[in-house]
């Protein structure tokens, strides 16, 4: 059973507008939750955070929202760019999973220009 | 830092074969993981290390699967015999556990390919 998931494979948005991930989740002992980015050939690189403890982290163009009570997170991109194009991977931990983290499985970004 | 260093980036061998993937953490990092990425499955986690021993080997598919971390800037992952299946991209991971919470640096991956 799939603890975190991504349920969008894909998503296509026009250059200049918001981009909008989602990502769910069912372990309710998760209390920590990340973001990561993925170009073609390289390793998945760390994008922004959230502690359980906020509803929003904010870094630049990027903004982390978690709706707890739903078991619900989603990533905004504002403005999307064309390099913004990846795949990006929602990731979750908790106090007792020491530092193992719990993938979704992706959503591919494409920004056209 | 140089970040983490996988190696070989790519390898194609043939189903019996013994495939061994290096990964070499960032130096002072404590923690090393070891994924697997297919299209079905996703990233998966394999193994975890803290302070070159290992915590969690409950990924790991089978017993032609093993891991290694014999020092605290080298570890590898072995399998043998190698099955088509077996067929993905290996990445390795590190991260410290006392600074950014969770925070994992991934190095570029092995895409193993056994025919």
């Amino acid at each position: 059973d799939q603890q975190v998931k991504q349920n969008s494979p894909s998503l296509s948005v026009q250059e200049g507008r918001i981009s909008i991930l989602n990502c769910d989740y069912t372990n309710s002992m998760f209390d920590y939750f990340l973001w990561y980015k993925k170009y073609p050939a390289e390793g998945p690189t760390f994008l922004i955070s959230i502690s359980s403890i906020k509803d929003k982290n904010e870094d630049g163009r990027f903004t982390v929202f978690l709706n707890k009570s739903a078991k619900h997170l989603s990533l905004h991109i504002v403005p999307s760019q064309p390099g913004d194009s990846a795949v990006y991977f929602c990731a979750a931990s908790g106090y007792n999973a020491g530092n193992m983290l719990t993938f979704g499985g992706g959503t591919r970004l494409m920004v056209k220009p | 830092d140089a970040g983490v260093i996988q190696s070989p980036r790519h390898e194609v061998t043939e189903m019996g074969q013994e495939v061994t993937l290096r990964c070499k953490p960032i130096s002072g990092h404590d923690y090393l993981f070891w994924y697997r990425q297919t299209m079905m499955r996703g990233l998966e986690l394999l193994i975890y290390f803290n302070n070159n021993v290992p915590i969690d080997d409950s990924g790991m598919p089978e017993d032609r699967f093993s891991a290694k971390m014999p020092n605290a800037s080298f570890s590898t992952l072995k399998i043998q015999p190698s099955e088509p299946r077996d067929s993905a991209v290996y990445f390795c991971a590190s991260s410290l556990s006392y600074r950014v919470k969770y925070e994992q640096y991934f190095g570029p991956g092995t895409r193993l390919t056994v025919t």
